[in-house]
């Protein structure tokens, strides 16, 4: 247990619905991280926040999906209209600083039929 | 670089051996490097990483090298247990000292230990 915590761990959703992961990173940790991961591949960078500022998007993330870190501790991400390709592994990780590792929580496993 | 989809490279070894798990990575100007490993089921978990002015970095039974000059990396875990069973990323970070330290993972290498 690297002390992020993501709910739900899993997430079963028919197509065209709307869902919504959370992600609680380690208290003091000022930067939280979201990746996609499909089977057999390495996780993939979406999207990144230092305290509530979303600094950074990836192309990947397109305009159904939306990440917001409210008050700089938990984040949420949603995904509207929800399509099979969206079909992952979301991972959440916090890092304390610049240069620091990043703790990676558990994943979300989303399944859209 | 190329997907293997569904098909990990694979790396089998004897408990007790030494096993050298290899990455390439893309961008000569990536100056942090990371290997991560991945149980089934579980998010990544940091192993040991290296930085660009370094080109050997040991850790507990476990040892990474950096060659710049043909961007690869290699984990030497030494006398490998069945808990060592796991997917191994390497990650490198872009843009290190600058405003973002998203990383940037390769393909994985399962890694089964036989008993």
């Amino acid at each position: 247990d690297t002390g992020v915590s993501q709910n739900p761990r899993h997430k079963i959703t028919k197509r065209g619905q709307n869902v919504t992961f959370r992600c609680d990173p380690i208290s003091e940790h000022n930067r939280l991280y979201w990746y996609r991961q499909t089977l057999g591949q390495g996780p993939e960078f979406l999207t990144y926040f230092q305290n509530e500022a979303q600094l950074e998007k990836s192309r990947l993330l397109s305009d159904r999906f939306s990440a917001e870190r409210p008050k700089g501790s938990f984040s949420t991400l949603e995904i509207q209209r929800t399509e099979q390709g969206d079909s992952a592994m979301y991972l959440c990780a916090s890092s304390l600083g610049q240069g620091s590792e990043q703790f990676f929580g558990p994943g979300t496993r989303l399944t859209v039929l | 670089g190329e997907s293997v989809g569904l098909h990990l490279p694979t790396l089998s070894v004897q408990e007790g051996d030494n096993s050298i798990i290899n990455c390439a990575y893309s961008n000569s100007a990536s100056d942090y490097f990371i290997w991560y490993k991945q149980e089934s089921g579980k998010g990544p978990q940091f192993i040991i990483d290296i930085r660009s002015n370094m080109d050997k970095r040991q850790g507990q039974r476990v040892t990474v090298l950096l060659n710049k000059t043909v961007k690869h990396l290699s984990l030497q875990i030494a006398a490998t247990q069945p808990g060592d069973s796991a997917v191994y990323f390497c990650a490198e970070n872009k843009n290190y000292g600058g405003a973002t330290n998203k990383l940037i993972f390769g393909t994985g290498t399962l890694l089964a230990v036989q008993p």
